[in-house]
């Protein structure tokens, strides 16, 4: 198995600019999740989807952001406009089962995530 | 809201050298521990995990027991090596959602 794709590994854009991460899971994977890594606030959950249907995004930090999966294959993080504060690491994990209290957690397989810079 | 809190780093070690990092959270209901490793440009891999009290987690010579007494799950290991020089996240699974929060993450340098 590839294990999760994402897409571009790496991002260098303007202030203002729109940016699209994407992301494809592992196949039969049924949960998505998005988390950005900065070094003053280490590793947040943005939102996660399960069987395609977005579950929590309290995580996403302003209008600007938006996800969608249209399918189970794929999934995108949209930035709209983007601003410097927005440059981070995104990184894109599925699971393979359902979220829901302890004993049904199902490991997130991580994948090699997206260096965003905004000028 | 749960929790984690990990020892900051980074932690230096000569190789050969046993690691302690410390990890202890903050959670409702039974939520399970887990250690995820983070080498240099890659993403996440999880490393080893706990699903209840007193159980212990190992893989690679990396072990970490969840103590629910002490709200700990202190990660350990004997003998590191240069190869386990890389960044490591405490993390807990949510009782109602299953979804993880992170610690902030320990750098662990090992030099020969």
């Amino acid at each position: 198995d590839a294990g999760v794709i994402q897409s571009p590994r790496h991002e260098v854009t303007e202030m203002g600019q729109e940016v699209t991460l994407r992301c494809k899971p592992i196949s039969g994977h049924n949960s998505l999740f998005w988390y950005r890594q900065t070094m003053m606030r280490g590793l947040e959950l943005l939102i996660y989807f399960n069987n395609n249907v977005p579950i929590d995004d309290s995580g996403m930090p302003e209008d600007r952001f938006s996800a969608k999966m249209p399918n189970a294959s794929f999934s995108t993080l949209k930035i709209q406009p983007s601003e410097p504060r927005d440059s981070a690491v995104y990184f894109c994990a599925s699971s393979g089962g359902t979220s829901g209290g302890a004993g049904s957690y199902n490991e997130q397989f991580f994948g090699p995530g997206t260096r965003l810079t905004v000028l | 809201g749960d929790s984690v809190t990990q020892m900051e780093g980074p932690v230096t070690l000569s190789e050969e050298a046993f690691l302690t990092i410390n990890c202890t959270y903050t959670a409702t209901g039974y939520p399970s521990l887990f250690w995820y490793v983070q080498y240099p440009g890659e993403g996440l891999q999880l490393l080893l995990k706990a699903t209840k009290a007193d159980d212990k987690g190992s893989n690679k010579g990396f072990e970490a027991t969840y103590r629910k007494e002490t709200t700990s799950f202190h990660l350990e290991k004997g003998s590191v090596q240069v190869s386990d020089s890389a960044v490591y996240f405490c993390a807990l699974s949510a009782w109602r959602s299953g979804t993880l929060t992170f610690g902030k993450g320990t750098m662990l340098l090992v030099s020969p």
